[in-house]
Formats: C-alpha cells, structure tokens, sequence
C-alpha cells in the first residue's frame, strides 16, 4: 500500500539555520511522483518541486534543494540560511502512476516549521 | 494574478442548510480536485473530474456532491452539513494526472 511519511511533527531553528525536513515514501508502483508543498499561515497550498520516479538528480532551487533516494525511499527537503517567511507547513506527497492513475495525492501528516527571528 | 480562486474565502451555515462552495480556474486544466482539510491534518481527497469525468473517492460521504459546468468553474454542494463537516475546502487544478497540483486559497467553513 502507498504511504508517506514524515517523522518530523516539528521543527523550530533560528533565522541562517539551515534545516532538513524527512520524507520517506512506500509504493510498489516502479512508476510515481514525489511532491513537496508549503502551506503557509493563509491557507493556500503551494507548489514547490515535483520529481518522477526515474529522475534521482538532485535539484537546487535558490536556498531549497531536494535530495531523492530511490535505495532508501526518501525524498528530502532542506532549507539553507532559513528565514522567518520559510515558517509553515510543509507535506512531501506522492502520486502513483498505477491505481487508476487519478493523480490523488498521498500526503504525508506535514511537518511544521517555525524559523525564528 | 490568481489562478485559482475560490468564492467566498469564509462560509458559515447553519446545521442542516446546504452550502455551495465554488471553484474557478484561469489555467485550462483538465483536471480539477475538491479536498477537506481539517486543523493539523493533511488535505483529504473528495473527488475529483477529469474533463467532466467525475471520480469519487469511495470514502467521500454521500452529503458532498460536486458539478463541473464547463472547464473553468466547479462547485461543491454539502447537502447537509454536519458540525463534522467544518473545515477549510480546497480546490485545486492539473494539467493533466499525475502533474503538479496549483491550489485555490481555500474556503473556510464553519457550521453552526
């Protein structure tokens, strides 16, 4: 079964920490997708990265890099030199190919990140 | 400028009284998702139309309902809303399954 966890419920740095939020993922699908979004205060889901199975390069974008892991099942978000805008919530999800393929998102329970100044 | 809006942003009804949640999206997906997220949970998949395929996720009670009149617009009906049923909805697009998700600001619903 398809599940996604994030072990870390919280997390509290201070502003220029850098900091690493866990994802690890379980599917039997050889094809899928991994996602991270941030939900800040207002509400709104934001979209940050998505990467498909096939792709194990890391991405850097700005103060954010990902680093996926097929062997170990982790797709991992860190935030360098944190800042207090980077406070919210944030869900690594996953979406199977398989199943339908109805694109639901497998979210994991989020984890809360408050930056402090 | 939004590309997904969704009308109103805080809705209260009373117990029992059916509300209608609207969603509408500037991108021309095909693809256009209702989630329920209540406090400190992750969004929870209601349904969701592919073109005007509708899927229903086969937890979703049967006091939610949706339509998609056209591409643009798609709307949430809760026939009867419980007091379990207050929680933020949130709408959001895709290009196509399988893609990345853009999410609407949500509507906040409050039953009373």
């Amino acid at each position: 079964a398809q599940k996604v966890t994030q072990a870390q419920t919280e997390i509290s740095v201070v502003e220029k920490e850098d900091v690493t939020l866990d994802c690890v993922y379980e599917t039997r699908d050889t094809t899928y997708y991994l996602f991270w979004y941030k939900q800040p205060p207002s509400g709104e889901l934001v979209f940050l990265i998505r990467r498909n199975s096939f792709d194990e390069q890391n991405e850097i974008s700005g103060r954010y890099s990902w680093n996926f892991q097929k062997s170990t099942s982790s797709f991992n978000f860190t935030i360098t030199a944190s800042q207090v805008v980077d406070s919210a919530v944030y869900f690594c999800a996953l979406v199977e190919h398989g199943s339908g393929n109805t694109g639901k998102l497998i979210f994991g329970q989020g984890t809360t990140l408050q930056v402090k100044p | 400028d939004a590309m997904v809006i969704q009308n109103p942003r805080y809705q209260v009804t009373q117990f029992g009284k059916p509300v209608t949640l609207s969603c509408s999206q500037t991108l021309n997906h095909n693809v256009m998702y209702w989630y329920q997220q209540k406090s400190s949970q992750a969004p929870k998949l209601l349904f969701h139309y592919y073109d005007k395929d509708f899927n229903n996720e086969a937890d979703t009670p049967d006091n939610f309902q949706s339509r998609r009149p056209n591409t643009s617009f798609c709307f949430l009906d809760i026939r009867s809303p419980g007091l379990g049923d207050a929680a933020m909805y949130l709408c959001a697009t895709s290009r196509q399954v399988s893609y990345e998700q853009y999410f609407g600001p949500g509507t906040r619903l409050t039953v009373t």
